[in-house]
């Protein structure tokens, strides 16, 4: 089983800085990464694929980079309805795997 | 606009069976994988089970496995989850997500359906 590591379990960011979250898989999973968002009493919302690719609907102010083992999601220009959990997904093999999450908070 | 709607859930004794539904919109359901996905109380999300377009693939967590069986109706744009010798540790919110895109990437999300074990 593919672990994903999300290092920091809470991000204390102002609205208007940028947020920078990261998420390691205990082996490579290529490019095959996901990021959802999740905000309480909603349902997760896809926010980038591919590692990189945004979703459909997605603000520019949110983007993916990395491959292999390390990857990050980078909000830009906090807005308040950003403050939300956001966990990353490999889906590079079976069983699919969650990080453990990341709360983005307002500082 | 893909949309998925979960039913089914409820309180349910352990060691009890129950089945969760999910009614999907999109007209490309007959091809596009669907998983299970749920998120105990204060925890973080758990992939329970994906089933491919044609059934004729299914994974699952350990978990479940033997236990839980996924299903799909193309004709009717459901899928289930039928979910025996419930334990304790099976109480969850059970999201039912549809991947419209290549992979298991899960771009279309149901609100859920509550799920509780208890005596």
């Amino acid at each position: 089983e593919i672990v994903m590591t999300q290092s920091a379990a809470t991000l204390s960011v102002s609205p208007g800085e940028r947020a920078t979250l990261s998420c390691r898989a205990s082996q490579s999973v290529g490019n095959n990464l996901a990021w959802y968002q999740q905000k309480p009493g909603q349902a997760p919302r896809l926010l980038i694929y591919a590692a990189s690719s945004r979703a459909t609907g997605i603000p520019t102010r949110f983007s993916g980079s990395g491959s292999g083992t390390e990857f990050t999601l980078t909000i830009n220009n906090l807005q308040s309805e950003d403050f939300a959990f956001y966990y990353c997904q490999q889906y590079n093999g079976w069983p699919l795997t969650f990080g453990g999450g990341a709360r983005v908070e307002n500082k | 606009q893909a949309q998925v709607v979960e039913s089914g859930g409820g309180v349910v004794q352990p060691g009890k069976s129950l089945r969760l539904s999910c009614a999907a919109s999109a007209i490309s359901f007959s091809v596009d994988p669907m998983h299970w996905v749920r998120q105990a109380p204060g925890k973080g999300l758990e992939w329970v089970a994906s089933i491919s377009y044609d059934v004729s693939d299914t994974h699952y967590a350990d978990s479940v496995k033997g236990r839980f069986t996924i299903s799909r109706d193309n004709s009717n744009k459901t899928l289930y989850l039928e979910m025996n010798s419930l334990r304790l540790e099976d109480t969850a919110i059970y999201y039912c997500a549809e991947a419209t895109l290549a992979g298991p990437i899960l771009d279309v999300w149901g609100k859920g359906t509550t799920v509780t074990v208890s005596s």
